[in-house]
Protein backbone atom coordinates (compact mmCIF):
# COMPACT_ATOMS: atom_id res chain seq x y z
CA UNK A 1 0.00 0.00 0.00
CA UNK A 2 0.71 3.48 0.12
CA UNK A 3 3.41 4.86 2.86
CA UNK A 4 5.46 7.48 3.62
CA UNK A 5 8.94 7.20 5.38
CA UNK A 6 10.90 10.19 6.94
CA UNK A 7 13.77 10.77 8.94
CA UNK A 8 13.66 10.25 12.43
CA UNK A 9 14.42 13.00 15.15
CA UNK A 10 14.55 14.48 17.23
CA UNK A 11 16.61 16.93 15.44
CA UNK A 12 18.76 19.56 16.82
CA UNK A 13 20.26 22.76 14.47
CA UNK A 14 21.32 26.04 16.13
CA UNK A 15 20.01 29.24 14.96
CA UNK A 16 20.93 30.26 11.10
CA UNK A 17 22.35 26.27 10.27
CA UNK A 18 20.68 24.92 7.31
CA UNK A 19 17.55 22.72 7.54
CA UNK A 20 16.69 19.15 5.97
CA UNK A 21 14.36 16.77 6.77
CA UNK A 22 14.02 14.08 4.20
CA UNK A 23 10.77 12.29 3.08
CA UNK A 24 10.27 9.37 0.92
CA UNK A 25 7.17 8.00 -0.59
CA UNK A 26 5.66 4.98 -1.95
CA UNK A 27 2.43 5.26 -3.88
CA UNK A 28 0.98 4.17 -7.02
CA UNK A 29 -0.46 6.89 -9.07
CA UNK A 30 0.13 11.08 -9.00
CA UNK A 31 -0.11 11.61 -5.00
CA UNK A 32 0.21 15.18 -3.83
CA UNK A 33 2.50 15.97 -1.50
CA UNK A 34 2.74 18.17 2.02
CA UNK A 35 4.25 19.17 4.22
CA UNK A 36 2.35 19.88 7.80
CA UNK A 37 3.90 21.65 11.08
CA UNK A 38 2.64 20.87 14.12
CA UNK A 39 3.58 23.80 16.89
CA UNK A 40 3.67 23.01 20.19
CA UNK A 41 0.48 22.02 21.76
CA UNK A 42 -1.34 22.98 18.65
CA UNK A 43 -3.41 21.49 15.62
CA UNK A 44 -1.54 20.72 12.26
CA UNK A 45 -0.90 23.36 9.92
CA UNK A 46 -0.28 23.54 6.26
CA UNK A 47 3.21 24.27 5.52
CA UNK A 48 3.72 23.67 1.95
CA UNK A 49 2.47 21.50 -1.16
CA UNK A 50 3.17 19.99 -4.30
CA UNK A 51 0.64 18.63 -6.73
CA UNK A 52 2.80 17.27 -9.44
CA UNK A 53 6.30 16.10 -10.37
CA UNK A 54 8.81 18.99 -10.03
CA UNK A 55 6.39 21.05 -8.47
CA UNK A 56 8.24 23.28 -5.92
CA UNK A 57 6.03 23.79 -2.80
CA UNK A 58 7.50 27.19 -0.55
CA UNK A 59 6.39 29.07 2.41
CA UNK A 60 7.85 30.60 5.07
CA UNK A 61 11.78 29.93 4.15
CA UNK A 62 11.06 26.57 3.60
CA UNK A 63 10.73 24.89 0.21
CA UNK A 64 10.62 21.05 -0.85
CA UNK A 65 10.48 19.56 -4.63
CA UNK A 66 8.34 16.58 -5.79
CA UNK A 67 10.52 14.54 -7.40
CA UNK A 68 8.98 11.31 -9.07
CA UNK A 69 12.38 9.77 -10.20
CA UNK A 70 13.95 9.58 -6.74
CA UNK A 71 9.82 9.34 -4.79
CA UNK A 72 11.20 12.10 -2.13
CA UNK A 73 10.21 15.11 -1.19
CA UNK A 74 12.76 16.69 0.88
CA UNK A 75 12.03 19.61 3.23
CA UNK A 76 14.53 22.41 3.41
CA UNK A 77 15.43 25.93 5.19
CA UNK A 78 18.59 27.77 4.42
CA UNK A 79 18.39 29.66 8.02
CA UNK A 80 16.23 28.13 10.71
CA UNK A 81 14.81 29.99 13.65
CA UNK A 82 14.03 29.76 17.01
CA UNK A 83 10.51 29.73 16.08
CA UNK A 84 10.65 27.09 13.84
CA UNK A 85 10.95 24.07 16.52
CA UNK A 86 8.07 22.16 16.20
CA UNK A 87 7.33 18.18 14.73
CA UNK A 88 7.26 18.24 10.94
CA UNK A 89 5.14 15.69 9.22
CA UNK A 90 5.43 15.00 5.27
CA UNK A 91 2.05 13.19 3.64
CA UNK A 92 0.67 12.17 0.64
CA UNK A 93 -2.78 12.37 -0.81
CA UNK A 94 -4.90 10.69 -3.71
CA UNK A 95 -8.04 12.33 -4.16
CA UNK A 96 -9.95 9.17 -5.08
CA UNK A 97 -9.16 7.15 -2.03
CA UNK A 98 -11.16 7.08 0.96
CA UNK A 99 -11.96 10.94 0.55
CA UNK A 100 -8.88 11.80 0.04
CA UNK A 101 -6.69 10.78 3.44
CA UNK A 102 -3.72 11.68 4.17
CA UNK A 103 -1.13 9.38 4.90
CA UNK A 104 1.40 10.52 7.16
CA UNK A 105 4.96 9.77 8.01
CA UNK A 106 5.78 9.65 11.70
CA UNK A 107 7.07 12.97 12.42
CA UNK A 108 10.16 14.83 12.80
CA UNK A 109 10.66 16.82 15.96
CA UNK A 110 12.80 19.82 15.14
CA UNK A 111 14.32 21.58 18.00
CA UNK A 112 16.33 24.79 16.99
CA UNK A 113 18.41 26.47 20.07
CA UNK A 114 19.62 30.34 20.17
CA UNK B 1 -14.37 32.12 10.27
CA UNK B 2 -13.36 29.51 12.49
CA UNK B 3 -11.86 26.94 10.49
CA UNK B 4 -12.54 24.15 12.07
CA UNK B 5 -13.36 23.57 15.86
CA UNK B 6 -13.20 20.93 18.65
CA UNK B 7 -14.62 20.33 21.55
CA UNK B 8 -13.81 19.38 24.28
CA UNK B 9 -9.53 20.53 24.51
CA UNK B 10 -9.26 17.70 27.19
CA UNK B 11 -11.17 14.63 28.28
CA UNK B 12 -10.21 12.02 30.64
CA UNK B 13 -12.26 8.78 31.48
CA UNK B 14 -12.53 5.93 32.94
CA UNK B 15 -12.41 2.48 30.86
CA UNK B 16 -16.05 1.68 29.68
CA UNK B 17 -17.51 4.67 29.73
CA UNK B 18 -18.85 6.80 26.50
CA UNK B 19 -18.33 9.97 25.16
CA UNK B 20 -18.60 12.49 22.43
CA UNK B 21 -15.95 14.33 20.66
CA UNK B 22 -17.38 17.31 18.82
CA UNK B 23 -15.99 18.57 15.45
CA UNK B 24 -17.75 21.46 13.21
CA UNK B 25 -16.46 23.42 9.96
CA UNK B 26 -17.51 26.46 9.01
CA UNK B 27 -16.17 26.67 5.40
CA UNK B 28 -18.95 24.51 3.50
CA UNK B 29 -16.20 21.60 2.65
CA UNK B 30 -17.35 18.21 1.84
CA UNK B 31 -15.07 16.17 3.26
CA UNK B 32 -14.63 15.54 6.98
CA UNK B 33 -12.21 12.92 8.58
CA UNK B 34 -11.26 12.11 11.77
CA UNK B 35 -7.29 10.90 12.76
CA UNK B 36 -5.64 9.78 15.85
CA UNK B 37 -2.20 10.91 16.81
CA UNK B 38 -0.21 8.31 18.60
CA UNK B 39 3.67 8.71 19.51
CA UNK B 40 6.06 7.65 16.74
CA UNK B 41 3.07 7.00 13.77
CA UNK B 42 2.03 10.08 12.73
CA UNK B 43 -1.68 10.72 12.13
CA UNK B 44 -4.12 7.52 11.28
CA UNK B 45 -7.42 7.63 9.69
CA UNK B 46 -10.35 6.65 11.80
CA UNK B 47 -13.38 7.19 9.30
CA UNK B 48 -14.29 10.18 6.97
CA UNK B 49 -17.33 11.25 5.16
CA UNK B 50 -17.65 12.59 1.59
CA UNK B 51 -21.16 14.40 2.49
CA UNK B 52 -24.11 15.29 4.72
CA UNK B 53 -25.46 11.32 5.42
CA UNK B 54 -22.26 9.47 4.11
CA UNK B 55 -19.83 7.96 6.47
CA UNK B 56 -17.03 4.96 5.88
CA UNK B 57 -14.22 3.91 7.95
CA UNK B 58 -10.62 4.50 7.62
CA UNK B 59 -7.64 2.39 8.92
CA UNK B 60 -8.41 2.45 12.34
CA UNK B 61 -12.37 2.73 13.12
CA UNK B 62 -12.98 -0.28 15.87
CA UNK B 63 -14.25 1.14 18.73
CA UNK B 64 -15.64 4.15 17.03
CA UNK B 65 -18.88 5.69 15.38
CA UNK B 66 -19.27 8.75 13.61
CA UNK B 67 -22.51 10.11 11.52
CA UNK B 68 -22.85 13.01 9.33
CA UNK B 69 -26.52 15.06 9.68
CA UNK B 70 -25.38 18.22 8.65
CA UNK B 71 -22.00 19.41 6.28
CA UNK B 72 -20.88 21.56 9.36
CA UNK B 73 -20.91 18.35 12.32
CA UNK B 74 -18.99 15.39 12.44
CA UNK B 75 -18.88 14.50 15.63
CA UNK B 76 -16.87 11.17 16.85
CA UNK B 77 -18.16 8.95 19.40
CA UNK B 78 -16.59 5.93 22.00
CA UNK B 79 -18.74 3.65 22.72
CA UNK B 80 -16.74 2.01 24.87
CA UNK B 81 -13.55 3.49 26.48
CA UNK B 82 -10.10 1.25 26.53
CA UNK B 83 -6.99 2.38 27.81
CA UNK B 84 -5.50 1.71 23.68
CA UNK B 85 -7.63 4.52 22.93
CA UNK B 86 -5.44 7.14 24.67
CA UNK B 87 -4.63 10.18 21.88
CA UNK B 88 -4.98 12.74 20.33
CA UNK B 89 -7.83 13.17 18.03
CA UNK B 90 -7.72 15.83 15.52
CA UNK B 91 -10.74 16.56 12.70
CA UNK B 92 -10.20 17.81 9.47
CA UNK B 93 -12.03 18.92 6.72
CA UNK B 94 -10.96 19.68 3.29
CA UNK B 95 -13.16 20.83 -0.33
CA UNK B 96 -14.28 17.79 -2.81
CA UNK B 97 -12.42 19.55 -5.34
CA UNK B 98 -8.52 20.48 -4.84
CA UNK B 99 -5.12 19.13 -4.40
CA UNK B 100 -6.30 17.63 -1.19
CA UNK B 101 -5.05 20.13 1.03
CA UNK B 102 -6.86 19.35 4.64
CA UNK B 103 -7.65 21.74 7.58
CA UNK B 104 -7.49 20.65 10.75
CA UNK B 105 -8.89 21.31 14.06
CA UNK B 106 -6.85 22.12 17.24
CA UNK B 107 -7.63 18.52 19.09
CA UNK B 108 -9.01 16.66 21.52
CA UNK B 109 -6.45 14.95 24.08
CA UNK B 110 -8.22 12.36 25.24
CA UNK B 111 -6.76 9.87 28.96
CA UNK B 112 -9.02 6.74 29.17
CA UNK B 113 -7.68 4.95 32.28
Amino acid sequence: GDSVTQMEGPVTLSEEAFLTINCSYTATGYPSLFWYVQYPGEGLQLLLKATKADDKGSNKGFEATYRKETTSFHLEKGSVQVSDSAVYFCALSKTENQGGKLIFGQGTELSVKP
Amino acid sequence: NAGVTQTPKFQVLKTGQSMTLQCAQDMNHEYMSWYRQDPGMGLRLIHYSVGAGITDQGEVPNGYNVSRSTTEDFPLRLLSAAPSQTSVYFCASRPRQGPGTQYFGPGTRLLVL
